[in-house]
């Protein structure tokens, strides 16, 4: 049971270049959810799904797409990188409303330059 | 979700209780009280939770107010490997929104 899982860990962007990062979850959560977090802030809500083949947006969406064809996989879509979106990038699932607290994932490390 | 209010930073020493506080003044009947804390650079870790009652797990305590404005978690004998950010949340549990949070340092 590996809970979930981010790849890559790390990655460096050139501005206007896009990349994918993955999220996949072993535990069948109904839930996922993108955040990212910028230096000494909070976690921010990117995009969220409660389910297969349903996302919708959070607080900071812009610049990203996201989709959910599998109960497993949540990609997040970066297409036209921004320094403004360097920042560390966290996936996290939940079994449902009734379930305890989020599991995360370790996260990835973005830099655009 | 609620504005939850929390100190930047603590201090505690090893071996003491952490008593680590949080505003909620503007939760709503039905939405819960989460802590969470995040370990460096790790993800978040989910710690425990609330509703009207005080409640105790293996890791910690939370203690809410009878009028539910405020909540206190309680890490009954600090170390040092529980130095982290700790964030209080006030909402349901399937729509997180995170604040700064408190910065708790365990000294030795």
């Amino acid at each position: 049971n590996a809970g979930v899982t981010q790849t890559p860990k790390f990655r460096i962007l050139k501005i206007g270049q896009s990349m994918t990062l993955q999220c996949t979850q072993d535990m069948n959560h109904n839930y996922m959810y993108w955040y990212r977090q910028d230096p000494g802030m909070g976690l921010k809500l990117i995009y969220y799904s409660v389910g297969a083949g349903i996302t919708d947006k959070g607080e900071v969406p812009n610049g990203y797409n996201v989709s959910r064809s599998t109960t497993e996989d949540f990609p997040l879509r970066l297409e036209l990188a921004a320094p403004s979106q360097t920042s560390v990038y966290f996936c996290a699932s939940l079994q449902g409303t009734g379930a305890l607290g989020y599991t995360f994932g370790s996260g990835t490390r973005l830099t655009v330059v | 979700d609620a504005k939850t209010t929390q100190p930047t930073s603590m201090d505690c020493a090893e071996g003491r209780a952490a008593n680590l506080p949080c505003n909620h003044s503007t939760i709503s009947g039905n939405e819960y009280v989460y802590w969470y804390r995040q370990i460096h650079s790790q993800g978040p870790q989910y710690i425990i939770h609330g509703l009207k009652n005080n409640e105790t797990n293996e890791m910690a305590s939370l203690i809410i107010t009878e009028d539910r404005k405020s909540s206190t978690l309680i890490l009954p004998h600090a170390t040092l490997r529980d130095t982290a950010v700790y964030y209080c949340i006030g909402g349901y549990n399937n729509d997180m929104r995170f604040g700064a949070g408190t910065r708790l340092t365990v000294k030795p």
